[in-house]
């Protein structure tokens, strides 16, 4: 079983709908990675966060460290926003001293006009 | 904005080489790591570094792979004999702090032949 777990793989919508991408993940974190990678492969890190939520234009994103799963949104979505979104969780190893990111499988999403 | 930045973008290399892949993280970061995607796959983490030595890394992370910095600046990643399978994007990320968010490069795409 994976330890990052996102939903859905594959999401299209049209263009100004709203858009919410899950992430479940089932080990002990500090922070949680919200990523973008664009068709050329480069990776942009959108969010990082350990609880509550943050904004950042028309991207919010939501953490409940008790029920280990966060969201992202997309308020209006456009075209641009067509990318593979990635969620990484920063572990804490048995120590707590140290921490890697273990990435979901990623949503391709695809927003058409 | 500060960057961080990969060379090369794509290096095609023959089975049993050699390649050092190369990485300028952000000039005031402390941690750096490398990742790798196999194609359709999700981003694995290789290996954390700081203080001039390896802080954590995982089983892909084998004999074959080692890791540098030089000069201060550049950090490198090293393949000691190439295999077929070690064909993907290998991405570099460096951090201010360990909890901090993490700020990727585009990636060297690499194919091994």
């Amino acid at each position: 079983k994976n330890e990052v777990e996102q939903s859905p793989q594959n999401l299209t919508a049209q263009e100004g709908e709203f858009i919410t991408i899950n992430c479940s993940y089932s080990v002990g974190i500090s922070a949680l990675h919200w990523l973008q990678q664009h068709p050329g492969g480069g990776i942009v890190s959108l969010f990082m966060l350990s609880s509550g939520k943050k904004k950042h234009g028309r991207l919010i994103a939501t953490i409940n460290i008790q029920e280990k799963h966060s969201s992202l949104h997309i308020t209006a979505s456009h075209p641009r926003d067509s990318a593979v979104y990635i969620c990484a969780a920063v572990r804490m190893n048995y120590g707590g001293s140290q921490g890697n990111l273990i990435f979901g499988k990623g949503t391709k999403l695809s927003v058409k006009p | 904005e500060p960057e961080v930045t990969q060379t090369p973008s794509h290096q095609v290399t023959q089975m049993g080489q050699e390649v050092i892949l190369r990485c300028v993280p952000i000039s005031n970061h402390l941690y750096f790591y490398w990742y790798r995607q196999i194609l359709g796959q999700k981003v694995e983490f290789l290996v954390s570094f700081y203080n001039n030595e390896i802080s954590e890394k995982s089983e892909i992370f084998d004999d074959q792979f080692s890791v540098e910095r030089p000069d201060g600046s550049n950090f490198t990643l090293k393949i000691r004999s190439t295999k077929l399978e070690d064909s993907a994007m290998y991405f570099c990320a460096s951090s201010l702090r360990l909890m901090t968010e993490a700020f990727f490069g585009q990636g060297t795409r690499l194919t091994v032949v």
